[in-house]
């Protein structure tokens, strides 16, 4: 494995479940980050994580949960999924939290929530 | 919350040049970013600017004036693949990144 993964690729969900993104990097990267991905929107931070044990919260972080509990994962929860959670999920880690950091994103989870 | 705009579309020809502008009014500035998104895909980085100027990477080349809060990223010798999303990014005083909606260049024969 090379980079940051994701899974799954894609999900249906019926609303009113819980569902857990599963993200983890292989690159020793201190921070780690959770977009949404929405047409006409943009990329949108939820959460994020500037090192392991720390996490906080970004521009739309209701509905959902992280834990970083190691450096390599990142897990982002939906405790009660809704319709309007229906969306692209992206990871991204970047080695530090820094201004001139670049942040490197995963392949993405396509969630469809009914 | 961060104001950053860019066009929705531009379309352009094979072998030409497009210029793609992003605006962006941020509470504080530490660096300006552009990023590639092909179709179903991940976004993936191009540049960097955090001082007033142009920055050259081969084909693609961005410029950023703080002052005008703007910024560009020009794409010569366009090619077929080149057809993707590109995103602006600013990177605010908290060091948060906000992304713009990204615009969409159609490259045609």
């Amino acid at each position: 494995i090379a980079g940051i993964t994701q899974a799954p690729t894609s999900q249906i969900l019926a609303a009113g479940r819980r569902m857990t993104l599963r993200c983890t990097q292989d690159m020793r990267h201190n921070a780690m980050y959770w977009y949404r991905q929405d047409l006409g929107l943009g990329l949108r931070l939820i959460h994020y994580s500037n090192t392991a044990g720390t996490t906080g919260k970004g521009e739309v972080p209701d509905g959902y949960s992280v834990s970083r509990a190691n450096t390599d994962d990142f897990p982002l929860t939906l405790a009660s999924a809704v319709p309007s959670q229906t969306s692209v999920y992206f990871c991204a880690s970047s080695e530090r939290a820094g201004a001139q950091e670049t942040q490197y994103f995963g392949p993405g989870t396509r969630l469809l929530v009914l | 919350g961060q104001n950053i705009d860019q066009p929705t579309e531009m379309t352009a020809t094979e072998g030409a040049i497009v210029q793609i502008n992003c605006t962006y009014q941020t509470s504080g500035f530490n660096g300006l970013f552009w990023y590639q998104q092909h179709a179903g895909e991940a976004p993936t980085f191009l540049s960097y600017n955090v001082l007033d100027g142009l920055e050259e990477k081969g084909r693609f080349s961005s410029f950023l004036s703080r002052s005008k809060g703007y910024s560009y990223l020009l794409l010569k010798e366009l090619q077929m693949k080149d057809s993707a999303s590109y995103l602006c990014a600013v990177r605010d005083g908290d060091y948060k990144l906000s992304f713009g909606a990204g615009t969409t260049v159609t490259v045609r024969a």
